[in-house]
């Protein structure tokens, strides 16, 4: 049982780039979700979803795009990378909302030069 | 605005008991959470409180008062593994978590 994964692991990217982070959850869970992690500032959420077909906007969405196909997947899009986005970019799933614990994965490591 | 404050690095004895303070202003509550996080990995989950009162898991309690908006963790019989950040998180009225920048807390022998 993998949990959460999350690809790649890290990436140094050129500005002006555009990338997809990977994030696949095996548990079922409906609710998903991107964060960002910054030195110094609590984890940020980006885009969330509650379901498979449906996506909202969290506290830092510019700049992002997601999607959710099926239940299992949420792809994060940089559609042009600037440097304010290096940063550690975490997926997290849980079974609902309200009271329900997020589980996270590993994290991506993404530099913008 | 949203607002979770937490003491930015604490250190403590190993063996030793600490408290950890979490103190939130947000838009609605739907509860507390504490996680915890070692350097270079994932945030992991540790607990939650919807009412008022202390929780115990083991050597880990927490405690919450919603009326104070306050909340703290306590490490009991602290072990060097315990060195890591602790991060406080409140569910607020449209079920999105606000997190605190985290404590990180350093356990020496």
């Amino acid at each position: 049982i993998a949990g959460i994964t999350q690809a790649p692991t890290s990436q140094i990217l050129a500005a002006g780039r555009r990338m997809t982070l990977r994030c696949t959850q095996d548990m079922r869970h409906n609710a998903m979700y991107w964060y960002r992690q910054d030195l110094g500032l609590g984890l940020r959420l980006i885009h969330y979803s509650n379901t498979a077909g449906t996506t909202g906007k969290g506290e830092v969405p510019d700049g992002y795009s997601v999607s959710r196909a099926n239940t299992d997947d949420f792809p994060l899009t940089l559609a042009s990378a600037v440097p304010s986005q290096t940063s550690v970019y975490f997926c997290a799933s849980s079974p609902g909302t309200g009271g329900d614990t997020q589980y996270f994965g590993p994290g991506t490591r993404l530099t913008v030069l | 605005g949203q607002n979770i404050d937490q003491p930015t690095e604490m250190t403590a004895t190993e063996g030793a008991i600490v408290q950890i303070n979490c103190t939130y202003q947000t838009s609605g509550f739907n509860g507390l959470f504490w996680y915890q996080q070692h350097a270079g990995e994932a945030p992991t989950f540790l607990s939650y409180n919807v009412l008022d009162g202390l929780e115990e898991k083991g050597r880990f309690s927490s405690f919450l008062s919603r009326s104070k908006g306050y909340s703290y963790l306590l490490l009991k019989e602290l072990q060097m593994k315990d060195s890591a950040s602790y991060l406080c998180a409140v569910e607020d009225s449209n079920y999105q978590l606000i997190w605190g920048a985290g404590t990180k807390l350093i356990i020496k022998p």
